[in-house]
C-alpha cells in the first residue's frame, strides 16, 4: 500500500543524547516535511523538503537536523539542543509546486519522551 | 496576523444529533483550506481540500462548505465511529506558500 511509513512509533531518549526519527514515502511525492505536535497547540513545522538535497528550516527548527539525501526518505534527527523534545512527531509528504494547493499527507507518528 | 481559529474545542453530541465545526480564518491569498480528522495517537488523515468560496464536498456523514472567511464541517447523525479531534488547515500566500493549522475540535458521540 502506498503510504508515509515512520519509526520508531515510541521512543526514549536520555538527557544529553541525539536521536534520529525515520520517514520514508512510497507516494512520489517531491515534498516532505516534519511536523511537531504538543497538546493544545496546533502542528508546528520543524523541516521541509522539496527537492532530494535541499531543505528549509521552518518555523521551530532549532534543536533539529535533517537530511534528503533520497526522494523516498527524510529522516529528523533531534539534538542535545533541543531544549523540550518530549511531543509526538509527524512526517507529511505531498506533491511540490508553489502555486498550488497541494494536499499534505501524514504517518502515523512518532512519540518521543525524555527520561 | 495571519490565523486559524477552531471552535469549539470541545462538542459532545449524542448518537444521531447532527452539528457543524466551524474554522475561521484570517490570511491573504487562500490556496486551499483542508481538514483533517485524527485519532488519538495517530497521524492525521486527510478528509477534504477547498480551494474556493462557495465550494462544497461530502463523505459519507461529513460535508465540507468553504465561504470566504471560514469553512464548516458539519457532521448528519453522527454516530460513536466518528469521535476524533478534526483539524483545519489554511494554505496561503505567494512564492511562501505557507501552511497553518487550527489547534482542533474535539468531538465526542455518545451512543
Amino acid at each position: 500500500d502506498g503510504g508515509i511509513t515512520q519509526s520508531p512509533k515510541y521512543l526514549f531518549r536520555k538527557e544529553g543524547q541525539n536521536v534520529t526519527l525515520s520517514c520514508e514515502q512510497n507516494l512520489n511525492h517531491d515534498a516532505m516535511y516534519w511536523y511537531r505536535q504538543d497538546p493544545g497547540q496546533g502542528l508546528r513545522l520543524i523541516y521541509y523538503s522539496q527537492i532530494v538535497n535541499d531543505f528549509q528550516k521552518g518555523d521551530i527548527a532549532e534543536g533539529y537536523s535533517v537530511s534528503r539525501e533520497k526522494k523516498e526518505s527524510f529522516p529528523l534527527t533531534v539534538t542535545s539542543a533541543q531544549k523540550n523534545p518530549t511531543a509526538f512527531y509527524l512526517c507529511a509528504s505531498s506533491t511540490s509546486g508553489p502555486n498550488s494547493g497541494n494536499t499534505i499527507y501524514f504517518g502515523e507518528g512518532s512519540w518521543l519522551t525524555v527520561v | 496576523e495571519d490565523q486559524v481559529t477552531q471552535s469549539p474545542e470541545a462538542l459532545r453530541l449524542q448518537e444521531g444529533e447532527s452539528s457543524s465545526l466551524n474554522c475561521s480564518y484570517t490570511v491573504s491569498g487562500l490556496r486551499g483550506l483542508f481538514w483533517y480528522r485524527q485519532d488519538p495517537g495517530k497521524g492525521p488523515e486527510f478528509l477534504f481540500t477547498l480551494y474556493s468560496a462557495g465550494e462544497e464536498k461530502e463523505k459519507e456523514r461529513l460535508k465540507a462548505t468553504l465561504t470566504k472567511k471560514e469553512s464548516f464541517l458539519h457532521i448528519t447523525a453522527p454516530k460513536p465511529e466518528d469521535s476524533a479531534t478534526y483539524l483545519c488547515a489554511v494554505r496561503y500566500g505567494g512564492a511562501t506558500n505557507k501552511l497553518i493549522f487550527g489547534t482542533g475540535t474535539l468531538l465526542a458521540v455518545q451512543p
